[in-house]
């Protein structure tokens, strides 16, 4: 599985569009790119996902480079309720193996 | 859709007691998940059902744990006996369709082992 890079932390003011790197620079063809995160004390909640396209949903968008090393997760009018840590994972969707591997992800901080 | 259900949703226990987990999956959703969650080992899973067969229980760390799911929609996690180390919060999530990457996490269960 291709492994991801995040930065620790980030801040975003009140408003303002989030903007979250992810690197996986040895992505292979056919594994996908899945954005979660995880409010304080509450359980991870899925974002997003996407192959090689841009992908929008109501939530978030996610931009993934033409050579597909990289993504950026967009939080368009960030919150305050945004305020939690977002994990970029990547592996190929199987029936046969459904583990999520979270890595330490980005501790998005959210300030009036 | 109520989401994922889990009970209890906070557990003390003293040591050597035996500890049951529960988890109801969104109606549908054919994979359900356990997860751990600790400060110092992040979120791990622990074992994963597919069309309640386990398909995967590597992270199960000893003999100690044991997870059932009798039906589609019903899943256990038991502990016994029960140590100071396994205190974590326990969190369950299930998964629908071709792709088993798209989970519903459930609020999680805060277990305290004494």
């Amino acid at each position: 599985d291709a492994k991801t890079t995040q930065p620790t932390s980030m801040d975003c003011a009140e408003g303002r569009a989030a903007n979250l790197p992810c690197n996986h620079s040895t992505i292979s063809g056919n594994e996908y790119v899945y954005w979660y995160r995880q409010i304080h004390s509450q359980g991870p909640q899925y974002i997003i996902h996407g192959l090689k396209n841009n992908e929008t949903n109501e939530m978030a968008s996610l931009i993934i480079t033409e050579d597909r090393k990289s993504s950026t997760l967009i939080l368009p009018h960030a919150t305050l309720r945004d305020t939690a840590v977002y994990y970029c994972i990547v592996r190929v969707p199987s029936r046969s193996q459904g583990n999520l591997i979270f890595g330490k992800g980005t501790k998005l901080s959210v300030k009036p | 859709d109520a989401g994922v259900i889990q009970s209890p949703r906070h557990e003390v226990t003293e040591m050597g007691q035996e500890v049951t987990l529960r988890c109801k999956p969104i109606s549908g959703h054919n994979s359900l998940f356990w997860y751990r969650q600790t400060m110092m080992r992040g979120l791990e899973l622990l074992i994963y059902f597919n069309n309640n067969v386990p398909i995967d229980d590597s992270g199960m760390p000893e003999d100690r744990f044991s997870a059932k799911m009798p039906n589609a929609s019903f899943s256990t996690l038991k502990i016994q006996p029960s140590e100071p180390r396994d205190s974590a919060v326990y969190f369950c999530a299930s998964a629908g369709g071709d792709s088993s990457y798209e989970q519903y996490f459930g609020p999680g269960t805060r277990l305290t082992v004494t």
